[in-house]
């Protein structure tokens, strides 16, 4: 079963600023931090992970708090090819992945 | 990141036949994960096939119906067997990003996924 609890859809302007929140209260100490999306037909893609210090890349930003039993996607600046399913999974590294359901994000004009 | 190629992209097949779906990696992995979605669903995990053992399957799927093999480290291949139209799904595998230390992993490369109908 997945250990985490995402608002299954959320809208963002474009250009806006999208924040997806991810509950994973009972996240063991040895368990990372991953989030993917997934754009229609396509393969699920790896966006970003954390232990407990917060994480950015070129996609996004994470923000994990300090009890790890919550974090936030960041993608600064929406885009209408944002739009797409996004998982948030905790597991142990090297670990498989369980997904739940995702966020389904709708990007709008 | 390792790159997977997925074949087939997708297959329209007849109800009582057998797919045979492979998954070719560009390097060498330990482990390669086999996943269903069915419409309009999250992934579920089928099984994790190691090289050289026998494929542990997830609770709900057995070998007879969904046959693995895994003869190296760069490929595997799923098969669904007797098909019904309730496995019209999108099959995708999966490897870990990073082989040598899984502390410094970036996360599991999906493949594109095969989009399978049974009429």
């Amino acid at each position: 079963d997945a250990k985490t609890t995402q608002p299954p859809s959320m809208d963002c302007a474009e250009g806006r600023a999208a924040n997806l929140p991810c509950n994973h209260s009972t996240i063991s100490g040895n368990e990372y931090v991953y989030w993917y999306r997934q754009i229609h037909s396509q393969g699920p893609q790896y966006i970003i992970h954390g232990l407990k210090n917060n994480e950015t890349n070129e996609m996004a930003s994470l923000i994990i708090t300090e009890d790890r039993k919550s974090s936030t996607l960041i993608l600064p600046h929406a885009t209408l090819r944002d739009t797409a399913v996004y998982y948030c999974i905790v597991t142990p590294a090297g670990n498989m992945l369980t997904f739940g359901g995702g966020t389904r994000l709708m990007v709008k004009p | 990141s390792a790159v997977i190629s997925q074949k087939p992209s997708r297959d329209i097949c007849q109800r009582g036949t057998s797919l045979t779906i492979q998954c070719q990696v560009d390097s060498q992995v330990t482990m390669m994960f086999w996943y269903r979605q069915q419409p309009g669903q999250s992934l579920t995990l089928i099984a994790t096939a190691n090289q050289g053992s026998e494929a542990t399957y997830e609770s709900g799927f057995v070998i007879d119906k969904f046959p693995i093999s895994r003869p190296n480290l760069t490929f595997s291949t799923l098969t669904v067997s007797n098909m019904s139209p309730e496995d019209s799904s999108i099959y995708l595998c999966s490897v870990e990003a990073s082989r040598d230390n899984p502390y410094l992993n970036y996360g599991y490369t999906f493949g594109s996924g095969t989009r399978l109908t049974v009429v």
